[in-house]
């Protein structure tokens, strides 16, 4: 199983960035994925979550009705729309999967996003 | 939302060492507990989960134990490549959603 995520950057406050997460080795549509964030010297935080047909979601408070989790199965692939960031957005970015066990089994190397004027 | 504690913060021991990690829970969460192992600049990696199973390819001497609010994550015989930061993780179970502790982090002596 390979998780690639990409799509970080610099945007400016109040801006947008679409983060994604493309799958292989898997039956993507099959699994549960999630994202987790961690702030430059920070622990890691749990962002938000999405079942495998994609008809459940959950946010971590910090970013609800801000940020939109969602997966195409035809792609394999998993996005993070992040609208209305805020400087404590900046992190790296990671997608992971909950294959075989109720945690993350796979991760993806990370993408980073700072949130700067 | 259930608190999640875990001490020590940071810790220093020989190699070949025991080391011990707690996490404690505001709430009963069952085994619903993970640990992760993070190396610098690198992604987390599964060691444990609900509790005390160990994740295929890791090696016998991480291991896991506890139930309810307490738990203990142990390494026997601790060897260089250990250096990282430990982190617990607990899965609201049937939901999808998650909490991690704050992670203690381990340096070799």
């Amino acid at each position: 199983v390979q998780l690639f995520d990409s799509g970080g950057g610099l945007v400016q406050p109040g801006g947008s960035l679409r983060l994604s997460c493309t799958a292989s080795g898997l039956t993507f549509r099959s699994y549960a994925m999630m994202w987790v964030r961690q702030a430059p010297g920070n622990g890691l935080e749990w962002v938000s979550a999405i079942t495998g047909s994609g008809t459940i979601t959950q946010y971590a408070d910090s970013v609800k009705g801000r940020f939109t989790i969602s997966r195409d199965n035809s792609q394999n692939t998993l996005y993070l729309q992040m609208n209305s960031l805020r400087a404590e957005d900046s992190a790296v970015y990671y997608c992971a999967a909950r294959l075989r066990t109720y945690g993350m089994d796979a991760w993806g190397h990370g993408t980073t996003v700072t949130v700067s004027s | 939302d259930i608190q999640m504690t875990q001490s020590p913060s940071s810790l220093s021991a020989f190699v070949g060492e025991t080391v011990t990690i707690t996490c404690q829970t505001s709430q009963d969460i069952s085994n619903h507990l993970n640990w992760y192992q993070q190396k610098p600049g690198k992604a987390p990696k599964l060691l444990i989960y609900e509790a005390s199973s160990l994740e295929i390819g890791v090696p016998s001497r991480f291991s896991g134990s506890g139930s309810g609010t307490d738990f203990t994550f142990t390494i026997s015989s601790l060897q260089p490549e250990d250096i990282a930061t430990y982190y617990c993780q607990h899965h609201y179970y049937p939901n999808l959603r998650f909490t991690f502790g704050p992670g203690t982090k381990l340096e070799i002596k």
